[in-house]
């Protein structure tokens, strides 16, 4: 069974620029989450989709920052006009469809984010 | 939200057990005690989660104290591969209960 897949790996952006960031979740979950990790820091989360909802984005930052989990294909996150501190290492994690009381999340490998 | 406190560091050699204490002192009724760890340059990975009695699985066992404002994470016989940050997190049974929470966690360093 393939694991959680992200690409790109590692993404280099120059300020100003989109990032789009991949994700393609494990054969049979339909959860995904999206999380941001900066330097030195642990792991935050920013947003929380089914196929074609958005459950929960309250960790999202207002401003360009976008998520989306269509009926075919991964999920993206996007980011416009990058800045700075938009460098992190970005997880998205997946779990099954049906619900269980206690989350056991999948994560991904990660893209790693640099914006120069 | 419940808060956990992890030691910010551990060491182990190879082959002996580990004990990683976490304490949570606000955990209510209702919270689950999840432990991910993270290796170098990867995602976290799920490693075991428990309410109120002790569990066993294929990576490690959790105990996890009468009073549930405390637990321990336990493997048994430490490898190399083990080496990684290991978190300590709490989610309710209900509401937004998929947010896990990562802290600093507790960087485990394995000696051979």
């Amino acid at each position: 069974n393939a694991g959680v897949m992200q690409n790109p790996r590692h993404l280099v952006r120059r300020r100003g620029q989109e990032a789009r960031l991949r994700c393609s979740p494990m054969k049979g979950h339909s959860h995904v989450y999206w999380y941001r990790q900066l330097p030195e820091e642990g792991l935050k989360f920013m947003v929380y989709l089914q196929k074609e909802n958005i459950i929960d984005e309250s960790g999202m930052p207002k401003e360009r920052f976008s998520a989306e989990f269509p009926k075919e294909g991964p999920s993206i996150l996007r980011i416009q006009q990058v800045v700075r501190g938009d460098s992190a290492a970005y997880f998205c994690a997946s779990s099954p469809s049906t619900t269980k009381v206690s989350y056991e999340q999948y994560f991904g490998p990660g893209t790693r984010l640099t914006v120069t | 939200d419940a808060k956990t406190t992890q030691p910010n560091s551990m060491e182990s050699n190879e082959e002996e057990p580990v004990h990683l204490p976490c304490n949570h002192s606000t955990i209510s009724g209702t919270d689950y005690i999840h432990w991910y760890r993270q290796l170098p340059s990867q995602g976290p990975e799920y490693v075991i989660h428990g309410l109120t009695s002790n569990v066993n699985n294929r990576m490690a066992s959790l105990a996890i104290a009468e009073d549930r404002k405390s637990s321990t994470l336990i493997l048994h016989r430490a490898t190399l591969r083990d080496a990684a940050v290991y978190y300590c997190i709490l989610s309710n049974s209900g509401g937004s209960n998929y947010k896990l929470t990562f802290g600093k966690g507790t960087l485990l360093t394995v000696n051979p």
